[in-house]
């Protein structure tokens, strides 16, 4: 069974610095993607980066990383340079290579602090 | 903005009602996922229909139903609906069904029953 943890409810950040969003999955699969969401109080979920199993290098999309560590089961979010807007909640996702559901994490709300 | 369009965006109903969220894809993507999300039960996956065919279930009730069109619109329908039911709804659609697909959310629809 897919199970996705993510063991900070919340996180404060100062703006201008980075911060490390924790996510670790329980697969027995060995071809996934994992994937992470923004949602902004205005509710709408926004796709932010895509890592998959097999990639060898980490995933980057501008400021957005993904410290991706197979043998850990771990694919931990890095936002480089926080800024106010990035105050939202994080959702960390799986998806198995035959499995038909997306299954989310619990999700991490970020403050980031003026 | 996703490309992915849901109506309505705000639905107020009493309960034992039923109603009818609309969802339209990206252009060109084919699969169709429905998803809850409730603050007691985080994002649920409900059903995911792909090229107008049914092809995963997750934790949908029976008073729920779904279908996906020819044009590749997709309705979810909920009847007798109880409190419980209030939740944001959010439709999102991919290119395919792969692990690899991203899925593109909508901005949801904020269903309250009272």
């Amino acid at each position: 069974a897919q199970k996705i943890t993510q063991t900070q409810p919340g996180m404060f950040v100062q703006e201008k610095e980075a911060v490390t969003l924790d996510c670790t999955y329980d697969t027995s699969d060995q071809s996934y993607g994992l994937f992470w969401y923004k949602q902004p109080s205005s509710g709408e979920m926004i796709f932010l980066i895509y890592q998959g199993s097999y990639d060898e290098q980490n995933a980057t999309e501008g400021r957005y990383s993904l410290n991706f560590q197979k043998a850990r089961k771990s694919a931990n979010l890095v936002i480089s340079a926080s800024q106010l807007g990035d105050s939202a909640m994080y959702f960390c996702a799986m998806r198995e290579l035959y499995g038909q559901n997306f299954v989310f994490g619990p999700g991490t709300r970020l403050s980031v602090l003026p | 903005d996703s490309g992915v369009t849901q109506t309505p965006k705000h639905l107020i109903t009493a309960t034992g009602q039923r109603v009818t969220l609309r969802c339209s894809p990206r252009s060109g993507d084919l699969s169709v996922y429905w998803y809850q999300q409730s603050l007691d039960q985080g994002l649920q996956f409900l059903i995911h229909y792909y090229n107008g065919e049914e092809r995963a279930k997750g934790n949908i009730l029976e008073r729920f139903s779904a279908q996906q069109f020819p044009d590749l619109h997709s309705e979810l329908n909920l009847s007798s609906l109880e409190l419980g039911d209030s939740a944001l709804y959010f439709c999102a659609s991919s290119a395919s069904q792969g692990a690899r697909e991203t899925q593109y959310f909508g901005p949801g629809t904020r269903l309250l029953v009272l």
